[in-house]
């Protein structure tokens, strides 16, 4: 089955900074990929995602490209603050199915 | 902007113990999943219910675990004799269509004793 690996586990950047997160996935029928943020206490939120049919999606600080020939995704955060810090999970919609791979999270710390 | 709400937020329950997570969804969202996540590790799929049907389940949903739509608003987890491993963050998730974006909830922190 679909299989997704995330790094780093965790990412200290200076604010203003850029922040970059990789992920993987096995499974190159897999079309969907969705970024959560965590923070404390709370669900995961919807940031962006991208579907297999384009390279690159952006919105504002946040962009997130996908690269189908090498089975890797990655989200990038320009220009972070302080409120950036939380936990990110890159996830992989098994191909099939309408469930979530999940990634393994990575804790963003942005230093003020 | 509509959410979809858990309740409780918090349970702690005895080895053994039944417990039931409740969740809202999004009011015209139609397809619903349970998903959890184990202290430090990834979140896991567990279950996926549309028209009043499971869709797909993992490993995990066995035999100890039922969901259901008991009046067509909220979305059940029951877990029937619950144990040590069952201490998790339980996350519903919602959506309108099929393979359209997952929306989360807060999540229920269930600890078995």
């Amino acid at each position: 089955g679909e299989n997704v690996e995330q790094h780093p586990s965790t990412l200290s950047v200076q604010e203003g900074d850029s922040a970059v997160i990789k992920c993987t996935y096995s499974d190159s029928a897999s079309n969907y990929f969705p970024w959560y943020k965590q923070e404390l206490g709370k669900g995961p939120q919807l940031i962006i995602d991208i579907r297999s049919n384009v390279g690159e999606k952006k919105d504002q600080r946040i962009a997130v490209t996908l690269n189908k020939t090498a089975k890797h995704f990655s989200l990038h955060i320009t220009e972070t603050q302080p409120e950036d810090s939380a936990v990110y999970f890159c996830a992989a919609q098994a191909p099939g199915t309408y469930k979530y791979i999940f990634g393994t999270g990575t804790r963003l710390k942005v230093l003020a | 902007e509509p959410e979809v709400t858990q309740t409780p937020s918090h349970q702690v329950t005895q080895m053994g113990q039944e417990v039931i997570l409740r969740c809202v969804p999004i009011s015209n969202h139609l397809y619903f999943y349970w998903y959890r996540q184990i202290l430090g590790q990834k979140v896991e799929f567990l279950v996926s219910f549309y028209n009043n049907e499971i869709s797909e389940k993992s490993e995990i949903f066995d035999d100890q675990f039922s969901v259901e739509r008991p009046d067509g608003s909220n979305f059940t987890l029951k877990i029937r004799s619950t144990k040590l491993e069952d201490s998790a963050m339980y996350f519903c998730a919602t959506t309108w269509g099929a393979g359209e974006t997952q929306y989360f909830g807060p999540g229920t922190r269930l600890l078995v004793l």
